[in-house]
């Protein structure tokens, strides 16, 4: 599977949009972005995933661009809840691996 | 739906004890993953099943370790003899896998913390 490289940390003001960044330069054409979360002592969360297209649920929006070489993960108005980790993951079949993720502090 | 559940949520043993963790997935799901998290390491593959099957088990530490799943609604991580360096929190996920993407959302239990003194 694909590497991907995240920052290691992020803040964000509460009721603002964050903005996870992740690059997936070596992606190839049938492996999907998959996004999850781990909010402390917790297990992981699922968010969302895409392919090529960009996609949206109730919890995010995922922007993957048109070289599918990196993605954003936009949580659009982030409460204290949303603080967490973010972890990036390319996925081809279904073995996930996890790497250190971003870790998203939501300021008040 | 009860989600995934795993036991027991927290384990205290001495080395050389056998730990069994038990996680029963969610039911219908069709594939069955061992995560360990330590601060060190992260967030590691274990092994996984699909359909029971063990599929990938390149990820078991050594041969202490060993995972079974008798059927779908069971499955069980044991390790013997334990030792400190197993000291970790274990999760257990199941899935439903796509077969057209070759994918399938992890819904994650809330692990077993284990302490190995």
């Amino acid at each position: 599977d694909a590497k991907t490289t995240q920052p290691t940390s992020m803040d964000c003001a509460e009721g603002r949009a964050a903005n996870l960044p992740c690059n997936h330069s070596t992606i190839s054409g049938n492996e999907y972005v998959y996004w999850y979360r781990q909010i402390h002592s917790q297990g992981p969360q699922y968010i969302i995933h895409g392919l090529k297209n960009n996609e949206t649920n109730e919890m995010a929006s995922l922007i993957i661009t048109e070289d599918r070489k990196s993605s954003t993960l936009i949580l659009p108005h982030a409460t204290l809840r949303d603080t967490a980790v973010y972890y990036c993951i390319v996925v081809q079949n279904e073995k996930l691996t996890f790497g250190t993720g971003t870790r998203l502090t939501i300021i008040p | 739906d009860a989600g995934v559940i795993q036991s027991p949520r927290h384990e205290v043993t001495e080395m050389g004890q056998e730990v069994t963790l038990r996680c029963k997935p969610i039911s219908g799901h069709n594939s069955l993953f061992w995560y360990r998290q330590t601060m060190m390491r992260g967030l590691e593959l274990l092994i996984y099943f699909n359909n029971n099957v063990p599929i990938d088990d390149s990820g078991m530490p050594e041969d202490r370790f060993s995972a079974k799943m008798p059927n779908a609604s069971f499955s069980t991580l044991k390790i013997q003899p334990s030792e400190p360096r197993d000291s970790a929190v274990y999760f257990c996920a199941s899935s439903l896998r796509d077969p057209r993407a070759n994918t399938g959302e992890l819904f994650f239990g809330e692990g077993s913390r284990l302490t190995v003194l």
